[in-house]
């Protein structure tokens, strides 16, 4: 069980948008479409931002969305706020009844 | 509203036992739902431990089974999570957190997190 690859960290202007990638293998995200995504400013707990791989949960911003193609999981965060500044992961279910995180991606604000 | 709060040593011994508590408010575990141990080495990324139901239903990460010991109290609404032989390796902020398990699989709710530093 590996961890998900995403990239090590991501930047943008407010006002821009960006997409963070979470890369796994047919047995994880490529076989299930239950990948969720959680936002982590620093010194905090992890926040849900999207579950099954593309739907928010209450309270969470139509800025924030996210899909799949084939292995790879992608969220999408437009018009960029300051406050979106955060690490952000991905989780996958993995079969047999286990689920993998991505290593994990900084995203800067400029 | 449902809060999640754990409680542990802050440090520990190596080739000790960790031994770390989560304390659930505002919905009985009894009631359903998996509940989940995620941890994050410092300046690292997540890691998925376990996720329990409080029948004692466990599923497990597979490289930390063989150390990993669960356990539920209703009566007290917490879970708490044992791993053993420690090293400097399993020092990380453990989280505590609902797992929606056979739903969306996502994990909805956190605890803020306690530090395990391993270290003698």
């Amino acid at each position: 069980q590996s961890a998900l690859t995403q990239p090590a960290s991501v930047s943008g202007s407010p006002g821009q948008s960006i997409t963070i990638s979470c890369t796994g293998t047919s047995s994880d995200v490529g076989s299930y479409n239950l990948v969720s995504w959680y936002q982590q400013h620093p010194g905090k707990a992890p926040k849900l931002m999207i579950y099954e791989g593309s739907k928010r949960p209450s309270g969470v911003s139509n800025r924030f969305s996210g899909s799949k193609s084939g292995n790879t999981a992608s969220l999408r965060i437009s018009g960029l706020q300051a406050e979106d500044e955060a690490d952000y992961y991905c989780c996958s279910y993995a079969g047999s009844s286990t689920w993998v995180f991505g290593g994990g991606t900084k995203l800067t604000v400029l | 509203q449902v809060q999640l709060q754990e409680s542990g040593p802050g440090l520990v011994k190596p080739s000790e036992t960790l031994s770390l508590t989560c304390v659930v408010s505002g919905y009985f575990i009894s009631s359903g739902y998996y509940w989940g141990w995620i941890r994050q080495p410092p300046g690292k990324g997540l890691e998925w431990i376990e996720s329990m139901y409080h029948s004692g239903n466990t599923y497990y990460n597979p490289s930390l089974k063989s150390r990993v010991t669960i356990s539920v109290d209703t009566s007290k609404n917490q879970f708490s999570l044992e791993l053993s032989s420690v090293t400097a390796s399993d020092t990380a902020v453990y989280y505590c957190a609902r797992h929606l398990v056979g739903a969306t699989e996502a994990f909805d709710i956190w605890g803020q997190g306690t530090m395990v530093t391993v270290s003698s």
